[in-house]
Parts: C-alpha cells; structure tokens; sequence
C-alpha cells in the first residue's frame, strides 16, 4: 500500500467551470476527509465519510461543494462554478479508527483563474 | 466550537539543540485527542505525534515528546537534537472523541533549522 493517493496533483481551471477531485485512501480505512487549506493557514475540515456514508457534510464551504464514496473505497470532491476565492490545497486523509491518526495524501492544487 | 491557537507563527533553533512548539486550544468535552503534524516543503502532512486526552503520560517518538496540561489546555512538542530535516511547517490539531468532525487545526509554526 502506498498511502492516500490524490489526483490530479495540480489543476488550473477557468471561473465558471467545474472541478472535480480524486481520492483514493489506504484500503484498510474505512474513515476519510476532506480538507482545504489556503497559504498560511491550517487545514479546514469539509466532510467526513465512514464507509460510504456522509456522516458530516455541513462543513462544506457552500452548495457548490459536494463529495461523494460510492463504494466506501474511493472518493471524489466537486466543485461546482468554480471562483478564485476557492483556490486552494484540497487534502485527503484516511484513518481507521478514530484518534488514532489520519494520514493524508499530497493533495491537489486548485487555481482558479 | 473547538479552537487551537499556535502563538509563534516561525521559530529557529540551531542545528542539534532543543526546541519547544507552543499550542493551547479551548474545548469543554473530556474525551479528546491531540496531534502534531509536519508538513515539509512538498506539502504532504505527516503525523509526528498523538495523545490521548484520558492518558497523563506525556507522549514520546524518539526525538519528538510532548508537554500535555489538560487543566491548562496547554499541548506543547519538545524536539530534541533537532537536525535539518526537522524544517518545515508545524500543526497542533486537536480531534473530538466520538462524532464526525474531522481535525481542527492551528495556524503552525514554521520552523527553521540553523546548521
């Protein structure tokens, strides 16, 4: 296993249009996050699934946002009409049991231009 | 809502000496964890360090140890021997115990290593 893998590593997108993100967690867990993080601050957390269920999605920054597990393995983050202000580092993390630790993947780089 | 506040935004430590990251955060709830991240230039975060609020021993993972004050609120992460490697971005997080929030995390703290 070689960890959280997301895709793509980077993305340049015009505003107005829709974006969508990868994550593929370590196949052992079944938690996984999503996080945004803007330079110079901590991540904020977005949503969590356990399996394929949403159990918290009212972080999600705004309807435009939504996730999806549909198979409880992998994960995908839309973003629809994107903006500038959503440029950003969108993080995945799994983990599979709570408080044990989360390990995150390397991210994908939003640029909204 | 939980909040974790980092109070030095960069430290400097010369190379092989000791250096203590500053992180306090504010909860009501008792069943807990803490974290420490690093964060290297590559960006991807990688788990230093944990601790269970109900446990009063101080964590340790060879050069990196915590200083946990639950009264205080206080979660604070000794390096020792500090070597080049060490440098990069650090993150106190704090996550509930139970529920389905994910990691609340500070602003870190950028630490420079001098050789």
């Amino acid at each position: 296993d070689t960890g959280v893998s997301q895709d793509p590593r980077h993305k340049i997108t015009k505003r107005g249009q829709n974006v969508t993100f990868r994550c593929d967690p370590i196949s052992e867990h079944n938690r996984l996050y999503w996080y945004r993080q803007t330079l110079g601050q901590g991540p904020e957390f977005l949503t969590y699934f356990q399996n394929e269920a949403q159990l918290e999605k009212s972080r999600l920054l705004s309807d435009r946002f939504s996730a999806e597990r549909p198979k409880g393995s992998f994960s995908t983050l839309e973003i629809q009409r994107t903006e500038q202000g959503d440029s950003a580092m969108y993080l995945c993390a799994s983990s599979f049991s709570e408080g044990f630790g989360y390990t995150f993947g390397s991210g994908t780089r939003l640029t909204v231009v | 809502a939980q909040t974790v506040t980092q109070s030095q935004p960069e430290m400097s430590v010369q190379e092989a000496e000791t250096v203590t990251l500053s992180c306090t955060y504010d909860t009501s709830e008792s069943d807990y964890y803490l974290f420490w991240y690093k964060q290297p230039p590559s960006r991807q975060m990688i788990l230093v360090i944990r601790q269970e609020a109900y446990k009063q021993q101080n964590a340790t993972e060879n050069r990196f140890s915590v200083n946990f004050q639950k009264a205080a609120k206080s979660f604070s992460l000794k390096i020792s021997d500090s070597q080049l490697g060490d440098a990069a971005m650090y993150f106190c997080a704090y996550k509930s115990g139970g529920g389905a929030d994910g990691l609340t995390f500070g602003k870190g703290t950028h630490l420079i290593i001098q050789p």
